[in-house]
């Protein structure tokens, strides 16, 4: 059963800051991992997805690495704004097209003016 | 990409009585999935919508608590059935596109009371 872990569980910083959050999942048989955001009784929204085969994508001033075979990704922001303050998740989906999302347990971000 | 609305936003309901939960995607897809997000907790899977087919329900969810309909390509249903507190939750519609990417609608959050 495919487990996935966010460190840390919240973080903040001060605005303009660059900072990393870290993804683990315990099976490496993965089809894609995908980042979200999640804004205080919102739904998600999706920021960047990462095939298998890839080690990396950026959106702006967002960029996800992906380690597949060490069950690793992170997701780097660069210049952080106070806008950048939500909850941030993770989620894998397994091989085989019917496969399902299993979600992390999200990092709270709140960035400081 | 995919455009989710959800109806209703949010609702106060009593124990013992039953919401219908609405939800409508601006495409045709095949996949379609129902999350319920427990307070300060991630996302779990409820079930997964084909249409033209029984929804599949995780572990731990079952049609008599949380009947689902999918009558075509762009919309489906989540009732959540002899509400008890326990249920108070943010349910969210999500939709594959393209095969890989996932979209979340905006969710509904219920609270029972």
């Amino acid at each position: 059963k495919q487990e996935v872990t966010q460190i840390p569980a919240a973080l903040s910083v001060p605005e303009g800051e660059n900072l990393v959050l870290n993804c683990s999942f315990t099976d490496s048989a993965i089809y894609n991992l995908q980042w979200f955001r999640q804004d205080p009784g919102k739904g998600l929204t999706s920021l960047l997805l990462i095939q298998s085969s890839q080690r990396e994508q950026t959106s702006g001033r967002l960029n996800a690495s992906l380690d597949k075979s060490s069950g690793r990704s992170t997701l780097y922001i660069a210049a952080s704004q106070p806008g950048d303050s939500a909850t941030y998740l993770c989620a894998v989906r397994g091989t085989g097209t019917a496969s399902k999302l299993t979600f992390g347990t999200g990092t709270r971000l709140q960035v400081t003016l | 990409s995919a455009v989710i609305s959800q109806k209703p936003s949010r609702d106060i309901c009593q124990r013992g009585t039953s919401l219908t939960i609405q939800c409508q995607v601006d495409s045709q897809v095949t996949m379609m999935f129902w999350y319920r997000q427990q307070p300060g907790q991630s996302l779990t899977l409820i079930a997964t919508a084909n249409q033209g087919s029984e929804a599949t329900y995780e572990s731990g969810f079952v049609i008599d608590k949380f009947p689902i309909s999918r009558p075509n390509l762009t919309f489906s249903t989540l009732t959540v059935s002899n509400m008890s507190p326990e249920d108070s939750s943010i349910y969210l519609c999500s939709v594959r596109a393209g095969g890989n990417e996932q979209y979340f609608g905006p969710g509904t959050r219920l609270t029972v009371t």
